[in-house]
């Protein structure tokens, strides 16, 4: 089963809206990663949180991390046509902290 | 600077054949990580080397594939007898140093399909 697993699979949205993507994990993590992912190619780290951090913020993007409900939710405020991409989440497993784990992403689409 | 380079971009073959797939990880980076994403699926993690060995081969999906990295940099994943199902992107990424919490610097990815 995946560690970490996205909702919605699929969003879609008009430019300048928010968007906020959430992703659940089954085990306890040391940290918590966003990637972006456009046409099924190389992904693009976006933010990391670490499990002792609640939120974090980068440009516009806001990232919390609830550790006791394990999940965390990624908005991507004031949406832009080039956001289009699908967002993944990947934990790691206290004690192995070089594998990351996956889960399925969501597949964002900004309308202009 | 260079990032993450991979060869081919993709790559089409015969069921039965094998294949090489090439990494170059970013110049310094001692860790490096090969994945596997099927269609519409998320990562499948495969293998981590650290350096030239590999400590963790647990994500290889069978004893067809195996991976190899030489003088602490390129790195070649190598499918035999490779079957329809091995069809997915094979992505690599590498890190300055092994650990989640150091930031993956991922590869475009080579492209496989098995006809």
């Amino acid at each position: 089963s995946q560690q970490g697993e996205e909702d919605p699979q699929a969003l879609s949205i008009q430019e300048g809206e928010n968007a906020t993507m959430n992703c659940s994990y089954k085990t306890s993590i040391n940290n918590l990663q966003w990637y972006r992912q456009n046409s099924g190619r190389g992904l693009v780290h976006l933010i990391l949180i670490r499990s002792n951090e609640r939120e974090k913020h980068s440009g516009r993007l806001r990232v919390t991390l609830d550790t006791s409900k394990k999940s965390s939710s990624l908005l991507i405020t004031a949406s832009r046509a080039a956001d289009t991409a699908s967002y993944f989440c990947a934990t790691d497993k206290k004690g192995s902290n070089y594998k990351l784990t996956f889960g399925k992403g969501t597949l964002l689409t900004v309308n202009p | 600077g260079a990032g993450v380079s991979q060869s081919p971009s993709n790559k089409v073959t015969e069921k039965g054949k094998d294949v090489e797939l090439r990494c170059d990880p970013i110049s310094g980076h001692t860790a490096l990580y090969w994945y596997r994403q099927s269609l519409g699926q998320g990562l499948e993690f495969l293998i981590y080397f650290q350096g030239n060995s590999a400590p963790d081969k647990s994500g290889l999906p069978s004893d067809r594939f195996s991976a190899e990295r030489t003088g602490g940099s390129v790195s070649t994943l190598t499918i035999q007898r490779t079957q329809q199902e091995d069809s997915a992107v094979y992505l690599c990424a590498s890190s300055p140093d092994p650990g989640a919490q150091e930031t993956q610097y991922f590869g475009p990815g080579t492209r496989l399909l098995v006809l």
